[in-house]
């Protein structure tokens, strides 16, 4: 969806390296989420937001860290303890939690180790 | 916690006929099971949903089925085009203090032959 933007496209991680993915969304939503894909699996939930200042941890939070101080923004840090943290990230948000609405995703962040 | 299991993981068929891709789901509470797209390398696209509420919807080509006793649900493509072939994944979620969090299947790779 246009309105969720994740940058960079494309990112290379070294070794004791901590780096962070970009997740910034216009659509005025309370929710965010992370999600982590392995080539030819499925989406794994990392970390979701259901409102600024609150998160909680997903399935596999570990070597992952996150922060929500802006309703728009809800950056990912890839910590240098996740020690196989190449795969495609995906962010997504919804309106809310209230009642279960759609969960739209931004166009993904493929990371790599150098 | 919640496991979607999704079948088959790979499905081929000839142009026009019709695909039908099941998941099934372990936690009853579950009450809202979307549908999403995904071409290589890009973002899932949502492409349908059901509520629990609904046993059956329909959007043109495509209708979703849910068998609530039976903790089960279905994708029907109808009429399948070659702009179909790509990955569907089903999801399943409550909503609920906990979130509005998302539990994915495998994964299904759709390839229609023209």
């Amino acid at each position: 969806d246009g309105g969720i933007t994740q940058s960079p496209k494309y990112l290379f991680r070294k070794e004791g390296q901590n780096v962070t993915l970009s997740c910034e969304q216009n659509l005025n939503h309370d929710a965010m989420y992370w999600y982590r894909q392995d080539p030819g699996q499925g989406l794994r939930l990392i970390y979701y937001s259901q409102i600024v200042n609150d998160f909680q941890k997903g399935d596999i939070a570990e070597g992952y860290s996150v922060s929500r101080e802006k309703k728009e923004s809800f950056p990912l840090t890839v910590t240098s303890a996740q020690k196989n943290p190449t795969a495609f990230y995906l962010c997504a948000s919804s309106p809310g939690t209230g009642y279960n609405q759609p969960q739209h995703f931004g166009d993904g962040t493929r990371l790599s180790i150098l | 916690g919640e496991n979607v299991e999704q079948h088959p993981s790979t499905l081929s068929v000839q142009e026009g006929d019709s695909a039908v891709i099941k998941c099934t789901y372990s936690d009853s509470a579950s009450n809202y099971f979307p549908w999403y797209k995904q071409e290589l390398g890009k973002r899932p696209q949502l492409i349908i949903d059901i509520r629990s509420n609904v046993g059956e919807k329909k959007d043109q080509r495509i209708a979703v089925t849910l068998n609530k006793t039976a903790k089960h649900f279905s994708l029907h493509i109808t009429e399948t085009q070659p702009e179909d072939s790509a990955v569907y994944f089903c999801a399943a979620s409550m909503s609920g203090a906990a979130g509005n969090k998302l539990t994915f299947g495998g994964g299904t790779r759709v390839l229609v032959k023209p």
